[in-house]
């Protein structure tokens, strides 16, 4: 069956130190891998997809960047930390369009 | 661009009332409609898609294209229904399956 995983589950860091987040796929080949960040009052916003290896969207300006150097594997980073960074962050994986299976999540708090 | 609008932040029944989940969505194309669900301590999972024309713990949503709605409806509230509900879209084509989502409603069923 497939799963998800994404690490670490809780993360504080200070301003202007660098990021990275992790996410995995097992159970499937060639997924469309998604990062989220969920915010209250503010539902889903979609940070980066990807539909294949080394193959990034961004679908916002902000101070993050993804990569994806394996087929399962999705990366969210950043250089620089913001205060503005800090939320709860969604990796999901799809192979039927729409149907998104989604990884527990991280808590970033920027301070 | 797509818009999902979800007008209800907040939404409170008692235990076997009737419960409707507000969902409105602008897109000129033909999209495709989804309800995804968040239980407490648990991931984000989807709960039913339009096309499926299905009841999933009770619930059923309609696709509404002349009023671009689809809302969520089930008869008789449970307490397990407790939960946060996102409307998401679709839209189909060449949209890689990336999802928009509304702001969420946070249902409460109480005893």
């Amino acid at each position: 069956s497939q799963t998800i995983h994404q690490w670490p589950a809780t993360l504080v860091q200070p301003v202007g130190s660098p990021l990275s987040l992790e996410c995995t796929v097992e159970g499937t080949s060639n997924p469309n891998l998604y990062w989220y960040r969920q915010a209250a009052g503010r539902g889903l916003q979609l940070l980066f997809y990807s539909v294949g290896i080394g193959q990034i969207s961004s679908e916002v300006p902000q101070n993050l960047s993804a990569s994806r150097p394996q087929d399962r594997q999705f990366i969210l980073s950043s250089k620089k930390l913001l205060l503005s960074d800090s939320g709860f962050y969604l990796c999901a994986w799809s192979v039927i369009r729409g149907i998104q299976y989604f990884g527990a999540g991280t808590r970033l708090s920027v301070l | 661009a797509q818009r999902v609008t979800q007008p209800e932040k907040l939404l409170s029944v008692f235990k076997g009332a009737p419960v409707e989940l507000k969902c409105n969505y602008s897109y000129s194309g033909s999209p495709e409609l989804f309800w995804y669900v968040q239980y407490s301590r648990q991931r984000l999972q989807l709960l039913l898609r339009h096309i499926s024309r299905e009841s999933i713990k009770g619930f059923t949503a309609d696709l509404n294209k002349g009023e671009t709605s689809f809302h969520l409806k089930k008869p008789f509230a449970q307490e397990e229904d407790s939960a946060m509900y996102y409307c998401a879209l679709n839209a189909g084509g060449t949209s890689y399956g990336k999802l928009t989502f509304g702001q969420g409603t946070i249902l409460t069923v109480h005893p």
